[in-house]
């Protein structure tokens, strides 16, 4: 079974520029999460689908980061403009409909300079 | 925000001993519980669950979870240097608004020393 795939994997870019990161999860994983790990901490979650429609996103600073997944597979998560604390590691995990455990890609890692 | 406290360490442990990793948490309605393993720029990778209270044991990994103390554990019996990681807790505060989404701990590292 392929495991979840994101791209790219690396992405350095400067504060106020735009970036788009996107997830490919596990085949007929419903759940879709968009985690935040920055340096020393442990994941936070920005947003998590359940098949194309949002059902938490209280994290995500909205007034720069957007995301959405169209036909309920696929998802992209952009943010515009970046600021430096944005540099981070961006996770994608995925997870069967009813079921809590969650798998993960590689990541995305951002460096805002 | 929930809480989901772990000593951020570093443990270090010889190789072949016991490593007692620790985990609590303040979300008493929390319904699961995760131990997931991350080495030095990879991502978490899920190596155990708990949903009931007592042990679960999978090859050198035991979980346990008291859930009136609000605690959760990981053993690593034969501790061996490829174990060496960060270790990070998560908890499902399962509701109506959060569905599944995990609630992590900022991690603990673990070395094991030859």
């Amino acid at each position: 079974e392929a495991g979840v795939a994101q791209s790219p994997r690396y992405k350095i870019i400067e504060k106020r520029q735009s970036v788009a990161f996107w997830c490919n999860p596990i085949s007929g994983h419903a759940t879709l999460y968009w985690y935040q790990q920055i340096l020393g901490q442990g994941p936070k979650l920005l947003i998590q689908f359940q098949n194309n429609g949002v059902v938490d996103d209280s994290q995500l600073p909205k007034d720069r980061f957007s995301a959405e997944r169209l036909k309920g597979v696929d998802s992209t998560l952009k943010i515009q403009p970046a600021k430096l604390e944005d540099s981070a590691v961006y996770l994608c995990a995925s997870s069967r409909q009813g079921g809590p455990e969650a798998f993960f890609g590689q990541g995305t890692r951002l460096t805002v300079v | 925000q929930k809480e989901v406290e772990q000593n951020s360490g570093p443990l270090s442990v010889p190789e072949g001993a016991i490593a007692s990793l620790n985990c609590t948490y303040s979300d008493r309605v929390s319904q699961s519980f995760f131990w997931y393993r991350q080495y030095s720029g990879k991502s978490p990778e899920l190596i155990m669950s708990i949903y009931s209270n007592g042990d679960k044991e999978d090859g050198r990994f035991t979980a346990q979870l008291n859930k009136a103390s609000q605690y959760v554990s990981l053993l690593i019996r034969d501790s061996q240097p490829s174990d060496s990681a960060t270790y990070l807790c998560a908890v499902n505060p399962f509701n109506s608004n959060s569905g599944y989404a995990l609630n992590f701990g900022k991690g603990t590292s673990l070395l094991v020393t030859p």
